[in-house]
C-alpha cells in the first residue's frame, strides 16, 4: 500500500541527547515536510524539502536539522539545542497537482517526550 | 495577522444532524487553495476536502462540503448526517501560490458527535 510511515510512534529522550525521527514515503512525491504540534494548537512548519538534496527552514527550524538524500526519506533530528522538544511531530508529503492544490498527505506522527 | 482563523474551539452535534465548522482566512494572493483536515485521537491528519480560489463551485466530497464565500474570505466545512466516527479535531489550512508549498493551519475545532 502507498503511504507515509513514521517511526517510532513514541520516543523518549533524556535532556541533552540528539534524537532522529524517521519519515518514509512510497507515493513518489517530490516534496516533504516536518511539522510540530503542541497541545491545543495547530501545526507549525519546521523544515520542508521540494526536491532531493535541497531543503528550506520553516517557521520554527531552530534546534532541528534535516537531510534529504533520497526522494523517499526525510529524517528529522531534534538536537540538544531545541529547548522544548516535547511535542507531536508530523511528517507530510505532496506532489505537484494543480487540480488538488498540491495537497499534503500526512504520516501517523511521532510523539516525543523529553524526560 | 493570522492567516487562518478558527473561532470555535469546540462544537457538539447530534448524530445524523448537519454541522458547520467555521474558517476565515487572510491573504492578498489571488491564487490560493483551502483545505480541511480531520485529526482523530490517534493523531494522524486525514485530508478531507480542497477548494481552489478560482473554483466556481463549492467543493464536495461525500458527506463533506466546503462553503466557499470568497468576498467574506470564509471557507466553512459542512458535515452532513454526522456519525459518531466524525468526533475529532478539524483543521482548516491554506496554501498561497506565492509562498510555494507552505501550508498555514488554524488552531482547530474539536467536534463531538452525541448519540
Amino acid at each position: 500500500d502507498g503511504g507515509i510511515t513514521q517511526s517510532p510512534k513514541y520516543l523518549f529522550r533524556k535532556e541533552g541527547q540528539n534524537v532522529t525521527l524517521s519519515c518514509e514515503q512510497n507515493l513518489n512525491h517530490d516534496a516533504m515536510y516536518w511539522y510540530r504540534q503542541d497541545p491545543g494548537q495547530g501545526l507549525r512548519l519546521i523544515y520542508y524539502s521540494q526536491i532531493v538534496n535541497d531543503f528550506q527552514k520553516g517557521d520554527i527550524a531552530e534546534g532541528y536539522s534535516v537531510s534529504r538524500e533520497k526522494k523517499e526519506s526525510f529524517p528529522l533530528t531534534v538536537t540538544s539545542a531545541q529547548k522544548n522538544p516535547t511535542a507531536f511531530y508530523l511528517c507530510a508529503s505532496s506532489r505537484h497537482d494543480r487540480g488538488r492544490g498540491n495537497t499534503q498527505y500526512f504520516g501517523p506522527g511521532t510523539r516525543l517526550t523529553v524526560l | 495577522a493570522q492567516k487562518i482563523t478558527q473561532t470555535q474551539p469546540g462544537m457538539f452535534v447530534q448524530e445524523k444532524e448537519a454541522v458547520t465548522l467555521d474558517c476565515t482566512y487572510d491573504t492578498s494572493d489571488p491564487s490560493y487553495g483551502l483545505f480541511w483536515y480531520k485529526q482523530p485521537s490517534s493523531g494522524e491528519m486525514i485530508f478531507l476536502i480542497y477548494q481552489g480560489s478560482y473554483d466556481q463551485q463549492n467543493a464536495t466530497e461525500g458527506r463533506y462540503s466546503l462553503n466557499f464565500q470568497k468576498a467574506r474570505k470564509s471557507a466553512n466545512l459542512v458535515i452532513s448526517a454526522s456519525q459518531l466516527g466524525d468526533s475529532a479535531m478539524y483543521f482548516c489550512a491554506m496554501r498561497e501560490a506565492n509562498t510555494g508549498n507552505q501550508f498555514y493551519f488554524g488552531t482547530g475545532t474539536s467536534l463531538t458527535v452525541i448519540p
